[in-house]
């Protein structure tokens, strides 16, 4: 099992210009979301998708776009990037039974500058 | 988020001495979990609490949830420098789709 495995682990882009960071999963969970992580805020919920087909905003939606057509995969789009969306981005996945949720399993991160 | 205050923000022990650090909710919790995650790499999933009272312990970790209080405890006991890293406490808080954050609690342990 690979987990979840995210791509590219470092980014450099231009003001202006847009990009997909890639999340994909093997372990078949409806759950995926995208967190940002900047120095004193902890980890931010940007989107986050219920199962295929279905998402919905998180804490900080704004200059992102997600879609969930399979449920392996949930990319996340930078439409313009802009120097406040550097930051490192993680890419989260879990499952669910009944009540109780078995926690997130977490990729290793993409390091995103905007300059 | 602001929903989970985590406390101390930062802490320096010597190795061997014991540590807590709380995470504290303002929102009812529908269950509390705690993430390692060591300098510039992923998230390491610790344990998970899921009902008021419970306590979980993995190694030299121990984690309490006291649901009356809305918070939980990490506890490590004899600390080593492995247990350094940030140390985040997360929850599910209005439901089971949105998943939050504590701002983390950076743990270094003094040979």
């Amino acid at each position: 099992n690979a987990g979840v495995t995210q791509t590219p682990k470092f980014q450099v882009l231009k003001t202006g210009q847009s990009m997909t960071l890639q999340c994909a999963q093997d372990m078949n969970h409806e759950y995926m979301s995208w967190y940002r992580q900047d120095p004193g805020m902890g980890l931010r919920l940007i989107h986050y998708s219920v199962g295929a087909g279905i998402t919905d905003q998180g804490e900080v939606p704004n200059g992102y776009n997600v879609s969930r057509s399979t449920t392996e995969d949930f990319p996340l789009r930078l439409l313009s990037a802009a120097p406040s969306q550097t930051s490192v981005y993680f890419c989260a996945s879990s499952y669910s039974y009944g009540a109780q949720n078995y926690g997130y399993t977490f990729g290793s991160g993409t390091r995103l500058t905007v300059v | 988020s602001q929903e989970l205050e985590q406390s101390p923000q930062s802490l320096i022990v010597q190795e061997g001495k014991n540590l807590t650090i709380n995470c504290t909710s303002s929102k009812t919790l529908y269950g509390l979990y705690w993430y390692k995650q060591k300098y510039g790499e992923g998230l390491i999933f610790l344990m998970m609490l899921q009902k008021g009272g419970e306590e979980k312990s993995h190694e030299k970790i121990t984690a309490k949830l006291d649901e009356k209080k809305q918070q939980s405890s990490l506890h490590i006991t004899a600390s080593q420098p492995s247990h350094a890293g940030i140390y985040l406490c997360g929850a599910f808080l209005y439901n089971f789709n949105k998943f939050y954050f504590g701002s983390g609690t950076k743990l270094n342990v003094k040979p």
